[in-house]
């Protein structure tokens, strides 16, 4: 079984719709979750951060944590084309430790 | 602020062949990694670096080697090139050890033929 599970789409949906994005775990010692974007041909970029479960906004995204059911997403409301990435959900076990685990990345695609 | 800087952006690689994978950040972080994302696979974490002079293996290191002589350089060196190791490679870089605040290259897409 893989630490990190993502379905890796693709996924398109029209602008403006809300896309939700998700991962699951199998360590339930993983405490920080983490949200990249990478757009085609660059390096990831940090868009969310969170170590507890609940919920983080920030502006139009908000990332939800359920350590019960080891289970992370992303939501992302009024989508843009600007928003046409790859999302990658990243774990790491934690604060010390070096070791961040990725998902696969799922490839979303925001149609004007 | 150019941040963490890849060379090179692309390379083919016979195999056999040596190459070092330059990465140098000037964000004086003393935490600095390489990555290898192969398709449909995610990121996994090769080596790491707590700080000059000290370097650690990650998940896949077999075939590659580092060194970080300096704060700013944290050079890949792959030694016996095989098809196996054609992949994107990125390198980063954090002021904290829980790479919340990582940086990550543009990335080096290297082919082993």
């Amino acid at each position: 079984q893989k630490e990190v599970e993502q379905d890796p789409g693709p996924l398109s949906v029209p602008e403006g719709a809300i896309v939700s994005l998700n991962c699951t775990y199998s360590n339930s010692a993983f405490q920080y979750f983490m949200w990249y974007r990478q757009y085609s041909r660059k390096g990831p970029e940090l868009l969310m951060y969170t170590y507890s479960s609940g919920n983080k906004e920030d502006g139009r995204f908000t990332a939800q944590v359920d350590k019960s059911s080891k289970y992370i997403s992303l939501f992302i409301r009024d989508s843009q084309p600007s928003d046409s990435a790859t999302y990658l959900c990243a774990i790491q076990l934690d604060q010390g430790a070096q070791k961040l685990v990725f998902g696969q990345g799922t490839r979303l695609t925001i149609n004007p | 602020n150019a941040g963490v800087t890849q060379t090179p952006k692309f390379r083919i690689l016979k195999i056999g062949q040596s190459m070092t994978l330059q990465c140098a950040q000037d964000m004086n972080h003393n935490y600095m990694y390489w990555y290898r994302q192969d398709p449909g696979m995610g990121l996994k974490l090769i080596y790491y670096s707590v700080g000059a002079g000290i370097t650690d293996k990650g998940e896949v290191p077999n075939g590659y080697n580092v060194s970080r002589s300096t704060t700013e350089d944290f050079p890949l060196r792959l030694e016996l090139a095989a098809p196996s190791q054609t992949s994107v490679y990125f390198c980063a870089s954090s002021y904290k050890p829980d790479s919340t605040e990582a940086f990550f290259g543009q990335g080096t897409r290297l082919t082993v033929v």
